[in-house]
């Protein structure tokens, strides 16, 4: 059980263009979901907290209007790279935060690169 | 505010030998501890966690971690290593209220398995 989503695994897009990302919770609901970033050899970097039927917490110095965030429903969040730049390249991983065991539980990651 | 520190960026360890890899947080309050483990170009999978009771958690692939109070550390275990544990391994604590409970990743500590 708990098992989280992402899809596409791999995106190559050019610079000016959108890309959505799509994140799914597939055997549990989930009210936050979390989008990080991770760089090479580095560790992961919340970006921002995703709350079902409500608007999207940012972290400090992440542009929410650069990275829109949209959580329609308990099992699925999205994450859409606008007007992708070259240093938007980066590995985009999910997370869905399971109420009853208060543990998140992280999608496989979304390797995008902007040309 | 909490912190998670990882002494170890990366360490080597023979096959069939033993591991523990080192975690240091801080934090006002009881923690909720986690640890993860990432293979290259995947999301992260949950190895196991702490919430409250026997200091002493069993995870998957055999690991089990140690909560020290006393000592602020929750270590990481595995008495006999295989080479398909090498991956970069996060520690983790979460911060409970606000909008959703968020974690705090330490730097992340990379294993090398050697034949």
């Amino acid at each position: 059980g708990a098992v989280v989503s992402q899809h596409p695994s791999r995106v190559i897009c050019k610079s000016g263009t959108s890309v959505k990302i799509e994140c799914r919770s597939l055997d549990f609901q989930a009210t936050t979901m979390f989008w990080y970033r991770q760089f090479p050899k580095q560790s992961l970097m919340l970006m921002a907290t995703s709350n079902e039927g409500s608007k999207a917490t940012y972290e400090q110095g992440v542009e929410k209007d650069k990275f829109l965030i949209n959580h329609a429903s308990l099992t699925l969040s999205t994450l859409t790279v606008t007007s992708a730049h070259p240093e938007d390249s980066s590995f985009y991983i999910c997370s869905a935060n399971e109420g009853l065991t208060d543990t998140q539980y992280f999608g496989p990651g979304t390797r995008l690169t902007v040309l | 505010a909490q912190s998670v520190t990882q002494p170890d960026i990366h360490i080597t360890v023979s096959e069939g030998a033993s591991l523990e890899l080192r975690c240091n947080y801080s934090y006002g309050a009881t923690p909720y501890l986690f640890w993860y483990v990432q293979s290259p170009g995947q999301g992260l999978q949950l190895l196991l966690k702490y919430f409250s009771g026997d200091t002493l958690v069993q995870g998957i692939k055999g690991f089990e971690a140690e909560f020290k109070r006393s000592q602020s550390s929750f270590n990481l275990r595995k008495p006999s290593v295989h080479w398909s544990d090498a991956a970069e391994y996060f520690c983790a604590v979460v911060h409970r209220g606000g909008a959703g409970n968020k974690l705090t990743f330490g730097g992340g500590t990379r294993v090398l398995v050697k034949p």
